[in-house]
């Protein structure tokens, strides 16, 4: 079945470490996006991506960073330098860049720092 | 981008209809009125979306108002599985880079009862 995956469900991460989720979409779609997600929040676009290779700062970009090597792919680096970064992070996709396009979402990661 | 006012929660009984009123007073002539809906420890779903005429699907239908300024999202029989986060969003209809995101309000938490 065609979709987009995320793993791992759940992370735990010690303060100072840097963890990378990983985001995988085989619905052929050109256009990736990250968001954030705090309790009893909306979504918050962190990066997204265009096209292989090419990749834009979304809102709260800070402490995070990403890479588009492959169009399936979009990982997603939480740094050190993010001050607080115990969330949800969703990734979704759309087939292109006509913004009525509906957008696929995977089922997200939990991100705990301890 | 424009703003969508929607109420915090609502209630209602399992195998009723269910509007979702959105409010969207500075929608713009390209914008296309969007719905999401978040289960539970889930990403977004794709419910519904529609520019100036009422849209249907299996899911729902999307009434928009005259002026555009408001719309309701209807859900026919409300079953146990639509208890959900609802979201009304506004995207603009013609790609421009850094237009694609989708701005997540807070939404309509919906409660059906048994």
């Amino acid at each position: 079945d065609g979709g987009i995956t995320q793993s791992p469900k759940y992370l735990f991460r010690k303060e100072g470490q840097n963890v990378t989720l990983s985001c995988e979409q085989n619905l052929n779609h050109d256009a990736m996006y990250w968001y954030r997600q705090d309790p009893g929040q909306g979504l918050r676009l962190i990066y997204y991506s265009q096209i292989v290779n090419d990749f834009q700062k979304g809102d709260i970009a800070e402490g995070y960073s990403v890479s588009r090597e492959k169009k399936e792919s979009f990982p997603l680096t939480v740094t050190s330098a993010q001050k607080n970064p115990t969330a949800f992070y969703l990734c979704a996709s759309s087939i292109e860049r006509i913004t009525y396009n509906e957008q696929f979402f995977g089922p997200g990661t939990r991100l705990t720092v301890l | 981008d424009a703003k969508t006012t929607q109420p915090n929660s609502m209630e209602s009984n399992e195998e009723e209809p269910v509007h979702l009123p959105c409010n969207h007073s500075t929608i713009s002539g390209t914008d296309y009125i969007h719905w999401y809906r978040q289960l539970p420890s889930q990403g977004p779903e794709y419910v519904i979306h529609g520019l100036t005429s009422n849209v249907n699907n299996r899911m729902a239908s999307l009434a928009i108002a005259e002026d555009r300024k408001s719309s309701t999202l209807i859900l026919h029989r409300a079953t146990l599985r639509d208890a959900a986060v609802y979201y009304c969003i506004l995207r603009g209809g013609i790609s421009n880079f850094g237009n694609e995101k989708l701005t997540f309000g807070t939404g309509t938490r919906l409660t059906i009862i048994p």
